[in-house]
């Protein structure tokens, strides 16, 4: 089946520090794969994404790589700002429904 | 406005009522889906939408629940005889077709005592 593992949290990192959350998918088929973001408060935003391997989705200074041969989609921002601060999901979407499987979140908190 | 909007956005019920839910799209969007989310969990799909048509169901959809988009538009999701293991977020997306991005709204969180 389909499925998507995401690093365990709560992260905790300092303003300016490096930030990476993992992120490795299962799939039937040629996924696409994306970063959602949940802000306090807030609903679900599309961060990034990509719809290929190789491809590189990028936003808001955030990167993430598809790598077909790890099966990964690595969230990266070189220097994290306190307005980050919220929870970041991955997730998959496969041909057909094109329905959303999402991991369990990343719950991320910057501190000044 | 050009989001998706979902009332009610909180919703608190008795074991055993019924209580449903609306999603309006954002205009034009012909895929609409709705997902439950419980705390510390992602999202999961419960069904979708094409236009009018109900395509898919998930197992977690049980014959308590049922969805509707009568006319292509808004949909409602409806929850009969609750139990408190309904307690989650009620999270509806809308895309413009096949392949395209799904737009969330806020979600209704619903809470079952």
């Amino acid at each position: 089946g389909n499925s998507v593992t995401q690093m365990e949290g709560p992260v905790t990192l300092s303003e300016e520090a490096f930030l990476t959350i993992n992120c490795t998918y299962t799939a039937t088929g040629y996924p696409s794969l994306f970063w959602y973001v949940q802000y306090p408060g807030e609903g679900l935003q599309l961060l990034l994404k990509a719809t290929k391997a190789d491809d590189k989705g990028s936003n808001k200074g955030f990167e993430a790589t598809y790598r077909k041969e790890t099966t990964s989609f690595h969230l990266e921002k070189g220097s994290v700002q306190v307005s980050d601060s919220a929870v970041y999901f991955c997730a998959l979407s496969v041909s057909g429904a094109q329905k959303l499987v999402f991991g369990q979140g990343t719950r991320l908190t910057i501190n000044p | 406005d050009t989001g998706v909007s979902q009332n009610p956005r909180h919703k608190i019920t008795k074991r055993g009522q019924n209580v449903t839910f609306r999603c309006d799209p954002i205009s034009e969007h012909n895929r609409l889906y709705w997902y439950r989310q419980t705390l510390g969990q992602g999202p999961e799909f419960l069904t979708y939408f094409q236009n009018e048509a109900q395509l898919e169901k998930s197992r977690l959809l049980s014959d308590r629940f049922s969805a509707e988009r009568p006319k292509g538009s808004f949909s409602t999701l409806e929850i009969q005889r609750t139990e408190q293991g309904d307690s989650a977020m009620y999270l509806c997306a809308s895309s413009l077709g096949v392949r395209e991005t799904q737009y969330f709204g806020p979600g209704t969180r619903l809470l079952v005592l």
